[in-house]
């Protein structure tokens, strides 16, 4: 089993629409987790920190559920520009060389 | 403006041959990291540095080589001992602490004729 794992999609939806990506880790003691955006052939970009609480940013929502050990992303009115690979990013601790990245998930929005 | 980069965008090799990626950062970060990403698929740690003069083997080190003589920079030897080696690789840098966010360079496409 990954140490962390996503569903690869796609994901195709219309514009408007609500998408949620849901990523599962296995070490009970990770930290910290983010979301990342990578555009085709591009570098990783990143979209959001992932808090015990939960936290919005516009039109996006992460959440974090440790009992489960998943994080989520929500993306709400999706816009052709969230066409793009999401990855999710767990930090086993604060230390250098400590993230692992899932295989991202890919979502295309089309009109 | 802060940031990364990395050099060449593109870069083409024989087989047989070595090839330094470069990598610099002006974000004053301690740590920096080298991954390698194949189509399709996730990112893989080669090689990462949490301060000068020291790096750690990551995930997939053999047939790599770093250096850290410098905070600002971290290059990448691709040696001819690394079996497969056309990829995306990528350079990231974080300043540590209780998120350790890394930040990426826009990437080396490599391709070994």
């Amino acid at each position: 089993r990954k140490e962390v794992e996503q569903d690869p999609g796609p994901f195709n939806v219309p514009e408007g629409a609500t998408v949620a990506f849901n990523c599962t880790y296995s070490n009970s003691a990770s930290q910290s987790f983010f979301w990342y955006r990578q555009d085709c052939r591009k570098e990783p970009k990143l979209l959001m920190s992932v808090y015990s609480s939960g936290n919005e940013d516009g039109r996006f929502t992460a959440q974090l559920n440790r009992a489960s050990q998943y994080i989520s992303l929500l993306i709400r009115d999706s816009k052709l520009s969230d066409s793009a690979t999401y990855l999710c990013v767990v930090n086993r601790g604060t230390n250098a060389g400590k993230s692992t990245f899932g295989d991202g998930t890919t979502l295309t929005v089309k009109p | 403006d802060g940031g990364i980069t990395q050099s060449p965008k593109y870069l083409f090799r024989k087989e047989g041959q070595n090839v330094t990626l470069s990598c610099e950062q002006n974000l004053n970060h301690d740590a920096m990291y080298w991954y390698r990403q194949d189509p399709g698929q996730g990112l893989r740690l080669i090689y990462y540095s949490q301060i000068v003069n020291d790096f750690q083997k990551g995930d997939i080190a053999e047939g790599y080589s770093v250096s850290r003589e410098k905070k600002e920079s971290f290059p990448l030897t691709v040696t001819s001992a690394q079996k497969n080696p056309t990829a995306f690789y990528l350079c990231a840098s974080s300043a540590g602490g209780d998120y350790n966010e890394q930040f990426f360079g826009p990437g080396t496409r490599l391709t070994v004729l």
